[in-house]
């Protein structure tokens, strides 16, 4: 079964650093790229960052290029999020999923999300 | 950037049929793939690869992609099925819809 956990969410105050990670079993995780997806309350699905199986291609929002951090360690099957300079609008759930597909890429198993709230 | 534009809100009478668009620029040269999301839950793929179905997604949601529009339907909707849901494709990264809040009454 693929479970997805993230954790290192909190209450950051603004201006300060966030590391979150993502731990995964079930698969084969040096196989797939990941993705960090966030959701502000009430809002709709907002895509961060993925990183390649092997992390030579990564890719960020354009709007978050900067701050953001995508990291991954194959051997501890682990993808990270680092977060600097934290905002009041960094506000939401982060959520890390697998990524899948030829052609098109789209997440398929989801974690249940870590949440982020900056705030002073 | 690529854009996804979804209607804020669709109704449907429970049994009868819903459709949700997502218009994007030529999407039809992409996948679309479409997520269904309660309150507090994570998202759930429901359709991937413009109509496909993962496995234990009901038959009953499924799939089209032409042109600059991509629907998804869901036949003889269920009070289950009530959620947001987000259409989503690839240009560089993921690229998602802004939501669309289906009720059904």
């Amino acid at each position: 079964e693929v479970q997805l956990v993230e954790s290192g969410g909190g209450l950051v105050k603004p201006g300060g650093s966030l590391r979150l990670s993502c731990a995964a079993s079930g698969f084969s995780f040096s196989s797939h790229s990941m993705n960090w997806v966030r959701q502000a309350p009430g809002k709709g699905l907002e895509w961060v960052s993925s990183i390649s199986s092997g992390s030579s291609y990564i890719y960020y929002a354009d709007s978050l290029k900067g701050r953001f951090t995508i990291s991954r360690d194959n051997a501890k099957n682990s993808l990270y999020l680092q977060i600097e300079s934290l905002r009041a609008e960094d506000t939401a759930v982060y959520f890390c999923a697998r990524e899948v597909g030829s052609g098109g890429y789209y997440p398929d198993y989801w974690g249940q999300g870590t949440l982020v709230t900056v705030s002073s | 950037s690529y854009d996804l534009t979804q209607p804020p809100s669709v109704s449907v009478s429970p049994g009868q049929t819903a459709s949700i668009t997502c218009s994007g620029e030529k999407l039809a040269d992409k996948y679309a793939c479409w997520y269904q999301q309660k309150p507090g839950q994570s998202p759930v793929l429901v359709i991937y690869e413009d109509n496909k179905r993962p496995s234990g997604i009901p038959e009953r949601f499924s799939g089209s992609n032409s042109g600059n529009t991509a629907t998804l339907t869901i036949s003889g909707t269920q009070a289950m099925d009530e959620a947001d849901y987000y259409c989503q494709a690839w240009d560089s990264g993921t690229v998602f819809g802004g939501g669309t809040k289906l009720t059904v009454l």
